[in-house]
């Protein structure tokens, strides 16, 4: 079975700093997808980034971006330039891409983040 | 409007008591789902359902049932509620062909279980 762990339940960060979130995963699978979600405070889940395992070259979406180590089934989360509007609960999920229970998301505990001004 | 809509927002029952969480979607996706949220604990899978006649257990299905009524509607019940069923509950959107895997949630659904 697959899992994910991402071991700082809590972080903070000065605005406009640099922060980064680490999460950890445990497979088999030599095809998957990985996720970072975001959850503010009004609770609703807003992908962040995604990545998919095949590709080597490490996703980012404007001030997001990710560490993807394969090997060290490593799926660590860049903030750059940090903003009030980042703080939120941060997940990591990773999902299968072919087989049983394909589709389905496995979410880490989540990080909570606190931007400060 | 919303693309992943979820009714009620908010819900307080007593214990025993049958309970229905509803979420529609207007993406056109065939594949829906129904996660959990508990502190500390992330987001766990109770069902999911690839289309109409494809309707599959998650990681935590017990005490729970699903109803896909259409490709744009899938409901979850709570048979007969209990306290440890308090939670946050979200549904949740995917189509691999244009989506590419990426699950869209609605807004989450908070339950109280009195």
């Amino acid at each position: 079975a697959q899992t994910v762990t991402q071991s700082q339940p809590e972080m903070s960060v000065q605005e406009a700093e640099t922060v980064t979130l680490s999460c950890t995963y445990d497979t088999s699978e030599s095809n998957y997808y990985l996720f970072w979600y975001k959850q503010p405070p009004s609770r609703q889940m807003i992908l962040v980034i995604r990545q998919e395992a095949y590709k080597q070259q490490n996703a980012t979406e404007n001030r997001f971006s990710v560490n993807f180590q394969k090997a060290a089934k490593s799926f660590s989360l860049k903030i750059s330039d940090s903003q009030l509007g980042d703080t939120a609960m941060y997940f990591c999920a990773f999902m299968k891409k072919y087989g049983g229970s394909q589709g389905n998301l496995i979410f880490g505990k989540g990080t909570k983040l606190s931007v400060k001004p | 409007d919303a693309d992943v809509t979820q009714t009620p927002r908010n819900r307080i029952t007593k214990t025993g008591k049958r309970i229905m969480l509803e979420c529609s979607q207007t993406k056109g996706h065939d594949r829906m789902y129904w996660y959990r949220q508990d502190p500390g604990l992330g987001l766990r899978l109770i069902y999911y359902s690839f289309d109409v006649k494809d309707i599959n257990k998650g990681e935590i299905s017990d005490g729970y049932s699903v109803s896909r009524q259409a490709q744009a509607k899938f409901s979850l019940s709570l048979e007969s509620a209990i306290p440890n069923q308090t939670a946050l509950y979200f549904c949740a959107t995917s189509d691999p062909w244009t989506a590419q895997e990426t699950q869209y949630f609605g807004p989450g659904t908070r339950l109280l279980v009195l």
